[in-house]
């Protein structure tokens, strides 16, 4: 059973702090890695995605992946409050021809207060 | 450049009654993916189609349900005899064809609420 295991939370940062998000996953031959946000009634829109062992930047978000940990983490610098969701980390499949499908974890509820 | 299109938003089917989803992919893109999130769950991948072919149903319940996409026309998603476990949002993404083992994500559909009465 590939598996992809997201702390709940929620997680509960001030305004201005550095949101650190983490995921583990139990297969070792996905090879790529996806942060989505997901507002409440929303659909998960993708925010990050990372395929290559370090650190990935795009603005205030910044992806980091460790292969041999079989670790992926979301570092959301300067939150704000339109930050509160729910992040969703996924993983592609990595055996057969379905490397399209993702398993995505059960999500890290994020709220951001002022 | 319209997104990935999901019809209905929302949809309410009496218990026994069939519910068909409606998705049509980004311009250009072959491949559709559903995903169903029960309520205060993550998304859990349901079936992955091509054209007129099925790659990957490993993630639909043995009946009931069914998917298709034909060569023309949305790909539709089929629940007969719903029942209320069958309620959730069912969301659709697209993609091109991808280059074996590369993914760089999908956008998905705004959704179908699907509540079953």
């Amino acid at each position: 059973q590939k598996e992809v295991e997201q702390n709940s939370g929620p997680l509960s940062v001030p305004e201005g702090a550095i949101a650190s998000l983490n995921c583990t996953y139990s297969d070792r031959g996905s090879q790529s890695f996806f942060w989505y946000r997901q507002y409440s009634g929303k659909s998960p829109e993708l925010i990050m995605f990372i395929y290559s062992n370090g650190d990935k930047e795009d603005g205030r978000f910044t992806a980091q992946l460790n292969k041999a940990s079989q670790y992926v983490s979301l570092l959301i610098r300067d939150s704000q409050p339109s930050d509160s969701a729910t992040y969703l980390c996924a993983v592609n499949d990595a055996g057969g021809t379905s490397y399209g499908k993702l398993t995505f974890g059960q999500g890290t509820i994020l709220t951001v207060h002022p | 450049n319209a997104g990935v299109m999901q019809n209905p938003r929302h949809l309410v089917r009496r218990r026994g009654q069939e519910a068909r989803l409606r998705c049509s992919p980004m311009k250009g893109h072959s491949h559709v993916y559903w995903y169903r999130q029960l309520p205060e769950e993550g998304l859990k991948f349901m079936v992955y189609l091509q054209k007129e072919n099925i790659i990957d149903e490993s993630g639909m319940p043995k009946e009931r349900f069914s998917a298709e996409f034909p060569k023309e026309g949305p790909s539709i998603l089929r629940i007969q005899q719903v029942v209320r476990g069958d309620s959730a949002a069912y969301f659709c993404a697209s993609s091109p064809r991808l280059e074996r083992s590369v993914n760089y994500g999908y956008t998905f559909g705004s959704g179908t609420r699907l509540t079953v009465v």
